[in-house]
């Protein structure tokens, strides 16, 4: 069984629409959670992070973490054409390695 | 500052020979890490280093990858010799490690290797 589940999609929603990416994982020492956002042919960068359980704004972007589920999610509210890109979930314990998702390809239409 | 910078952005070699990746990490970052990523595998951690020192290597494929960092301000990864099996996108990124963890990651914008 990998560190961390994420389903690759593609996933294709309208302009406006409010997107769920969702991961899951099996380790439960894991407290430290991310979301990198990958635009094609560039590195990821970090959209958020969340330490333990609950959950974190950001402009458009919520982040939550059910620890007891062993599940995070990142929702964008009003999605945007420019929202269009890889989102990779990440995780680690405590000064742990990190692992990553697999990424999940979003495409928002104009 | 300039971010983590890369080089070369794009290598093509023939299997067989040695290709040399670099990295300059952001300074004042303690922490950096080497990644790789394909289609098939997604982003795979090869090494991280705390403070030039080699902490885990478990994600190197096999004894043809070696990294070093023999300062704050400068990484390697080589390969020797190279299959085309190691075609890749290949990543560093540096961190400053507050916290006790690793977690606010800076990507470089990658190298990306093809072997023929």
């Amino acid at each position: 069984q990998k560190e961390v589940e994420q389903d690759p999609g593609p996933l294709s929603v309208p302009e406006g629409a409010i997107v769920s990416l969702n991961c899951t994982y099996s380790n439960s020492a894991f407290q430290y959670f991310m979301w990198y956002r990958q635009y094609s042919r560039k590195g990821p960068e970090l959209l958020m992070y969340t330490y333990s359980s609950g959950n974190k704004e950001d402009g458009r972007f919520t982040a939550q973490v059910d620890k007891s589920s062993k599940y995070i999610s990142l929702f964008i509210r009003d999605s945007q054409p420019s929202d269009s890109a890889t989102y990779l979930c990440a995780m680690s314990s405590w000064g742990g390695k990190f692992y990553f998702g697999s990424g999940t390809k979003l495409n928002v239409k104009p | 500052d300039a971010g983590v910078i890369q080089s070369p952005r794009h290598e093509v070699t023939e299997m067989g020979q040695e290709v040399t990746l670099r990295c300059k990490p952001i300074s004042g970052h303690d922490y950096l890490f080497w990644y790789r990523q394909t289609m098939m595998r997604g982003l795979e951690l090869l090494i991280y280093f705390n403070n030039n020192v080699p902490i885990d290597d478990s994600g190197m494929p096999e004894d043809r990858f070696s990294a070093k960092m023999p300062n704050a301000s400068f990484s390697t990864l080589k390969i020797q010799p190279s299959e085309p099996r190691d075609s890749a996108v290949y990543f560093c990124a540096s961190s400053p490690g507050t916290s006790g963890g690793q977690y606010e990651q800076y990507f470089g914008p990658g190298t990306r290797l093809t072997v023929t």
